[in-house]
């Protein structure tokens, strides 16, 4: 039963258009969301998080966006940039930033 | 990078045989986390350990064990490797106090093994 879904597996963008990812899940105990970003060869990389107090948050290009009624997240990123390909993992839990639960990951190529 | 380091970096071994990974962290953060990652799955936890001798299970649990016997490292054991723990599997750390708990995790550069 995965309880958080990215159901894109890959998305290809042009560089400096809007790359939006998508996550879902289903489990309404989760307060605490997260996305990470992995290169080949690498760990996953902390991007941004949110908590479910509040439906958005910015950090730079990045921003998450969390729709508690449709359980629901996206992650946008403008201007998208040649660096930001990667698989992209959202995560989320009930217990702060501990035990986290991923989701499958969406690959991001961005295009010259 | 957060101070994070896995070995071995690659493993190739034998069903049936004992496997140990270690991870070892120098920030002096309280949690400890084994995660394994599979296509279509993403990252799996394993175990985890919110101080010196204190460890829980994650999602996928069986098969594995963990010790912490100190802050900084943090070892999981497949006591009979299985050839569906073939995986790559991340260590991460996460806050120094409880009270840091909304702390994101750092992760580790991962170990590959492959067991045949």
């Amino acid at each position: 039963d995965q309880q958080v879904k990215q159901n894109s597996p890959s998305l290809s963008v042009q560089e400096g258009r809007i790359s939006i990812l998508n996550c879902d899940y289903t489990n309404s105990m989760f307060d605490y969301f997260l996305w990470y970003k992995k290169y080949p060869a690498e760990g996953p990389t902390f991007l941004i998080s949110i908590s479910s107090i509040k439906d958005k948050n910015e950090d730079g290009r990045f921003t998450v966006f969390l729709n508690k009624s449709a359980k629901h997240l996206s992650l946008h990123i403008v201007p998208s940039q040649p660096g930001d390909s990667a698989v992209y993992f959202c995560a989320a839990s009930s217990q702060g930033a501990q035990k986290l639960v991923f989701g499958q990951g969406t690959r991001l190529t961005i295009n010259p | 990078d957060a101070g994070i380091t896995q070995s071995p970096r690659h493993k190739v071994t034998e069903t049936g045989t004992p496997v140990t990974l270690r991870c070892h962290q120098t920030e002096n953060h309280r949690y400890m986390y084994w995660y394994r990652q599979d296509p279509g799955h993403g990252l799996r936890l394993i175990h985890y350990s919110y101080g010196v001798k204190d460890t829980d299970k994650g999602e996928v649990s069986d098969g594995y064990s963990v010790s912490r016997s100190k802050t900084e490292d943090f070892l999981l054991t497949l006591e009979s490797a299985t050839s569906s723990q073939t995986s790559v599997y991340f260590c991460a750390i996460s806050a120094r106090q409880v009270l840091d708990s909304n702390q994101p995790q750092h992760f580790g550069d991962g170990t590959r093994l492959s067991i045949l």
